[in-house]
């Protein structure tokens, strides 16, 4: 069974304090790994999608990398606007994403 | 363009009664998908299709849900009779293509029995 834990649940930085999101995860077949932004009250919100060890992806203040084991999220010099719930999931052989439950973080100006 | 649209945002209903969740996928999406998120547990997949046919319903929890795609256009997701477990928030997606492609969600339905 295809399993994501995700870490630390919460995560308070001040604005401008770096710091990274992980997600560990075990599946059968990894067919690639995503990453959402979920504010609340609304639906998920895609990121990134990393499909292979060794790949980085990057968006604005966010860059996502990807092990055998693990993804980061990287977060550099956040702001207030990026607090949020950030999301993992993987699409193993089952071809459905399993999500992890997820690291809210919020940003202190 | 418009994305995932879902239909109510709220719900309360009582034990026993019916609901029918309703998702209008982006224009053009074949892949529609449905997970929910009940009270302090991760978002779990419930069902995939593709166009009008179910392509996997493994995630759909008992006989009590029925999901369906009219055309290949917009989904609903019934509950009937709905148990105090149901309670959650159902969330639809949609995707071009199939597989691991990027998925667009909708805003949720969040359902509560009473």
């Amino acid at each position: 069974e295809d399993q994501v834990t995700q870490s630390p649940e919460a995560l308070r930085l001040q604005e401008g304090e770096s710091s990274s999101l992980n997600c560990s995860y075990t599946v059968s077949g990894l067919r690639g790994l995503f990453w959402y932004r979920q504010d609340p009250g609304k639906g998920p919100e895609f990121l990134f999608t990393l499909y292979s060890a060794g790949e980085e992806k990057e968006k604005e203040r966010l860059k996502a990398t990807l092990t055998k084991k693990e993804s980061f999220l990287h977060i550099t010099a956040p702001k207030p606007e990026d607090s949020a719930t950030y999301l993992c999931a993987v699409g193993g052989s089952a071809r459905q994403l399993t999500f992890g439950s997820g690291t809210q973080l919020t940003v202190l100006p | 363009e418009a994305g995932v649209t879902q239909f109510p945002s709220h719900s309360v209903i009582e034990k026993g009664q019916t609901v029918t969740l309703r998702c209008d996928p982006i224009s053009g999406h074949d892949n529609l998908y449905w997970y929910r998120r009940v009270m302090g547990k991760e978002i779990k997949f419930l069902l995939h299709f593709v166009k009008e046919s179910k392509q996997d319903e493994s995630g759909m929890p008992n006989n009590r849900f029925l999901a369906e795609r009219t055309g290949g256009t917009y989904s609903t997701l019934k509950v009937q009779p709905a148990e105090l477990e149901d309670s959650g928030v159902y969330f639809c997606a949609s995707s071009l293509q199939g597989g691991y492609t990027e998925a667009f969600f909708g805003q949720g339905t969040r359902l509560t029995v009473v």
